[in-house]
């Protein structure tokens, strides 16, 4: 069964500099990854995602996020980070037959001035 | 862009109530799921559904769940009987194909209130 870890449960990050929330899943074969983002009182909204090819994806809001199979890991990056990003990101696992994706615990970002 | 509305945004209800949260999922969509978000904890799987029945079910989704698409556009989940623990976020979500694959399209949820 796939599983997704998000060591970190709160990050806090000056506005202008730059942003890498860590993310590590579980799966024997290649996964499908995702990233959501939830603002407070919203649903989630998917940043970006990875299937095959190029480990380095790119999505929305200026986010990034790289594959790397040798560490299992899916790590979502920012190169400056805006007041705006403040919010949850979760990492997600989905797996080719299956029906669900399996969500981390989340990462709270604050953003200070 | 086309977006998965529910309804309503927040339900309270008193415990051993009936309650049917009400979701339309994007119209080209033909999958559709379930999830839940308890109060800091992470979002959990509940179900998903294509082709008019259930195709994945969590260990969370026993008896008291019911889910149903009674029409055309509309994707409902009931509880049969609400227990205090049932308080959540529930979030309905939409894909083309099936979620392993292709991204979920999430509602903003509804907030569930078990008194």
């Amino acid at each position: 069964a796939q599983s997704v870890t998000q060591p970190d449960i709160h990050i806090t990050v000056s506005e202008g500099a730059s942003l890498e929330l860590r993310c590590n899943y579980s799966y024997g074969a290649t996964p499908y990854l995702f990233w959501y983002v939830q603002s407070p009182g919203q649903g989630l909204q998917l940043l970006l995602k990875y299937f095959s090819g190029d480990t380095l994806v790119q999505g929305i809001k200026g986010f990034e996020a790289e594959f790397k199979r040798s560490q299992s890991s899916f790590n979502l990056r920012k190169p400056s980070v805006h007041w705006s990003d403040a919010a949850e990101y979760f990492c997600a696992v989905g797996a080719q037959g299956f029906q669900k994706l399996v969500f981390g615990t989340g990462t709270r970002l604050l953003v200070s001035p | 862009e086309p977006e998965v509305t529910q309804t309503p945004s927040h339900q309270v209800t008193q415990m051993g109530q009936e309650v049917i949260l009400r979701c339309v999922p994007i119209s080209n969509h033909l999958y559709f799921y379930w999830y839940r978000q308890i109060l800091g904890q992470k979002v959990e799987f509940l179900v998903s559904f294509y082709n008019n029945e259930i195709s994945e079910k969590s260990e969370i989704f026993d008896d008291q769940f019911s889910v149903e698409r009674p029409d055309g556009s509309n994707f409902t989940l009931k509880i049969r009987s609400t227990k205090l623990e049932d308080s959540a976020m529930y979030f309905c979500a939409s894909s083309e194909e099936q979620g392993g694959r292709s991204p979920l399209h999430f509602g903003n949820g509804t907030r569930l209130t078990v008194t």
